[in-house]
């Protein structure tokens, strides 16, 4: 069974403040998603990324897939209470109809105003 | 305008009822999905339908029975709802790019 582990399971922190969101796999992934998901809603995308060691920026946050493909990282620079919300990574293996995900154990992040 | 939507939101029932989930989307995709997502909001693929043909279907109870009609609708139907079935069901659909989730269904066995 593929797992994606991720890391802290819960994350409170002031306004202001930098956070690293960790999300870890043995397995190798084709993409690697990232997704908020707010109560009450579906996950929303944030970002895809494709290749080994890629880096993309949205605003103020910092997604990066590690160099074998089996890991990731978000950072949130300066967070705001806006930020508040679970944040999850999947992982993908495309090349068929399926676009089957392995969703990542989940971030809940609590940002303080 | 709501691209994937699912009803009903809520489902509050008994042990060992029957009840539909229902799911469109008005996006013209042609794949669609189920997961279940648990009490630590881990969110777990269940069923996938690719123009009204089934493509992935995890290890879930034979309790469990979607329905394709068309590439717009993807139902599902649970049979002899048991208490570990309590959790919030999310459907989404895809075309190609990202997968577009729905709301959610909180399913909620008393």
């Amino acid at each position: 069974t593929q797992l994606l582990e991720q890391s802290p399971q819960f994350l409170s922190i002031q306004e202001g403040e930098n956070l690293t969101v960790y999300c870890n796999s043995s397995s190798v992934f084709s993409s690697l998603q990232w997704y908020r998901q707010e109560p009450g809603e579906g996950p929303v995308l944030l970002v895809t990324v494709v290749t080994g060691g890629e880096v993309k920026k949205l605003k103020r946050l910092t997604f990066q897939f590690g160099d074998a493909r089996k890991d990731s990282s978000l950072h949130i620079t300066a967070a705001q209470p806006g930020d508040t919300g679970l944040y999850l990574c999947a992982g993908g293996r495309d090349g068929g109809a399926t676009n089957k995900l392995i969703f990542g154990t989940g971030t809940l992040l609590a940002v303080q105003p | 305008d709501t691209a994937v939507s699912q009803t009903p939101k809520y489902l509050v029932t008994q042990m060992g009822n029957d009840k539909s989930i229902k799911c469109e989307q008005n996006l013209g995709h042609d794949t669609m999905y189920w997961y279940k997502q648990d009490s630590k909001k881990f969110l777990k693929i269940m069923f996938s339908y690719n123009n009204k043909e089934l493509i992935i279907n995890e290890t879930v109870p034979n309790r469990f029975s979607p329905k394709s009609p068309d590439k717009a609708h993807l139902n599902l139907h649970i049979n002899s709802l048991e208490l570990g079935d309590s959790a919030v069901y999310f459907c989404a659909s895809r075309g190609g790019g990202p997968q577009h989730f729905g709301d959610g269904t909180r399913l909620s066995i008393l």
